[in-house]
């Protein structure tokens, strides 16, 4: 299957401070990458979709100011937390769509995620 | 908006149990996907069905696609105390895919 790493796999920051997670497709190349939060005992939330070359989609509640996403290349995409406090505390999990794939499948594959803990 | 109904969504079973898990909607995906995901750790993709009625193998674990593509089903058999983990549903019509709530099994030794 396709590989996705991410980046740090655990960050602790004072609040006020930002952090950057990184997402990487390490054998494919992805056109498309989404970023999800997940609490603790929960499915995942999507925060937004990231695409190469433009503007992220942020789904409603998600404030974009505060969870910057970039999308510089076909592997890789960033999530910048802004002005982190306690309340952005948990675990980000990236993913991203292998196209390779037959016709139909739409797949996505995910990183290992990150914790973020902030104090 | 699709919806996936995941059911159930806690399930504790003795070890060499069968069991299975239901995934329900009332839209039609293209293709449904079955992940598995364990504690700290990203969501790994067990299975891609695409072909309504399809039925996939995968060890003692077996995945099937509704006839109408609306729903699907996860049957274990024998389970062991290494299928404890969450399980996800996750169906794709639009983009992005669409989750269920999953379903957190553990299975006692």
């Amino acid at each position: 299957g396709a590989v996705v790493s991410q980046h740090p796999s655990r960050v602790i920051c004072k609040s006020g401070t930002s952090v950057k997670i990184e997402c990487r497709s390490l054998d494919f190349q992805a056109t498309t990458m989404f970023w999800y939060r997940q609490f603790p005992k929960k499915s995942l939330m999507l925060m937004a979709t990231s695409n190469e070359g433009s503007k992220a989609t942020y789904e409603q509640g998600v404030e974009k100011d505060k969870f910057l996403i970039n999308h510089a290349s076909l592997t890789l995409s960033t999530l910048t937390v802004t002005s982190a406090h306690p309340e952005d505390s948990s675990f980000y999990i990236c993913s991203a769509r292998d196209y390779r794939k037959r016709e139909g499948r739409n797949e996505q594959f995910f990183g290992p995620g990150t914790r973020l803990t902030v104090l | 908006t699709q919806l996936l109904e995941q059911s159930p969504q806690f399930l504790s079973i003795q070890e060499g149990e069968n069991l299975t898990v239901y995934c329900n909607s009332s839209s039609v995906f293209s293709s449904l996907q079955w992940y598995r995901q364990e504690p700290g750790e990203g969501p790994v993709l067990l299975v891609t069905v695409v072909t309504g009625g399809e039925v996939k193998k995968l060890k003692r674990l077996t995945f099937q696609f509704g006839d109408a593509r609306k729903d699907s089903s996860l049957h274990i058999t024998a389970a062991q105390p290494g299928d404890t983990g969450l399980y996800l549903c996750a169906g794709s019509g639009n983009t992005p895919l669409v989750f269920g709530k999953g379903t957190r099994l553990s299975v006692i030794a």
